[in-house]
């Protein structure tokens, strides 16, 4: 099975960085997705991490360790949009994600 | 815009009721995924058709149960509906069938409570 952790709630202020980190354990690992949910609406796709260390897009960055079953999705100067939930998923030999429960990120001015 | 159509929107029904909610996925996409987003349970997988055929189940409940059809698109049926079954419903939708990562994309949602 898989298992995966993430904070529930964070707050950062506009213009801040903030991370946001993922720890999972897995019997199998093929990857790590990050997406962006607003409420009520869809998941977007952020990122993908299948190596070890850090992929970087834009004002967002995401890091994996695989030996630590470890993920952060780094966002810098934040924006007011950028208030969502942030999901984790990773994927075993099914390759379907299992997803964490998401970290609700609030920006405030 | 994802490109992954999903209809209807919103559905308010009562328990005991059956719905089919319903799904389009991206063009040149074969694979499409259902999931359940619920306040205390986060999103989770229930199944996946590939070019019309069920390629993997994951927390899908008895009561439900879905379709692929030649055009690719997909139908997921709901009957018997309990409460607890309220919930956003997405669908998603991949190129291949998931035997090698990819990414999924998601549709906007069916919003569904049941009364």
């Amino acid at each position: 099975g898989q298992n995966i952790d993430q904070p529930t709630e964070m707050t950062a202020t506009e213009g801040a960085i903030v991370q946001i980190n993922c720890t999972y354990q897995t019997s199998g690992f093929n990857g790590l997705f990050w997406y962006q949910q607003h409420a009520g609406e869809a998941p977007t796709f952020l990122s993908y991490n299948v190596l070890d260390g850090l992929e970087e897009k834009g004002r967002f960055s995401s890091f994996l360790s695989r030996s630590k079953g470890y993920s952060y999705l780094l966002l810098k100067e934040l924006q007011m949009k950028d208030s969502a939930s942030y999901l984790c998923a990773v994927t075993g030999g099914s390759y379907i994600p299992t997803f964490g429960r998401g970290t609700s990120l609030i920006v405030h001015p | 815009d994802s490109g992954v159509t999903q209809t209807p929107k919103h559905l308010i029904t009562a328990t005991g009721q059956r719905v089919t909610l319903r799904c389009s996925p991206r063009s040149g996409d074969l694979s499409v995924y259902w999931y359940q987003q619920s306040l205390d349970q986060g999103l989770q997988f229930l199944i996946q058709y590939y070019n019309g055929e069920e390629r993997a189940k994951g927390n899908i409940l008895e009561r439900f149960s879905a379709q692929q059809f030649p055009d690719l698109h997909s139908e997921l049926n709901l009957s018997s509906l309990e409460l607890g079954d309220s919930a956003l419903y997405f669908c998603a939708s991949s190129v291949a069938s998931a035997t090698a990562q990819e990414t999924q994309y998601f549709g906007p949602g069916t919003r569904l409570l049941v009364l």
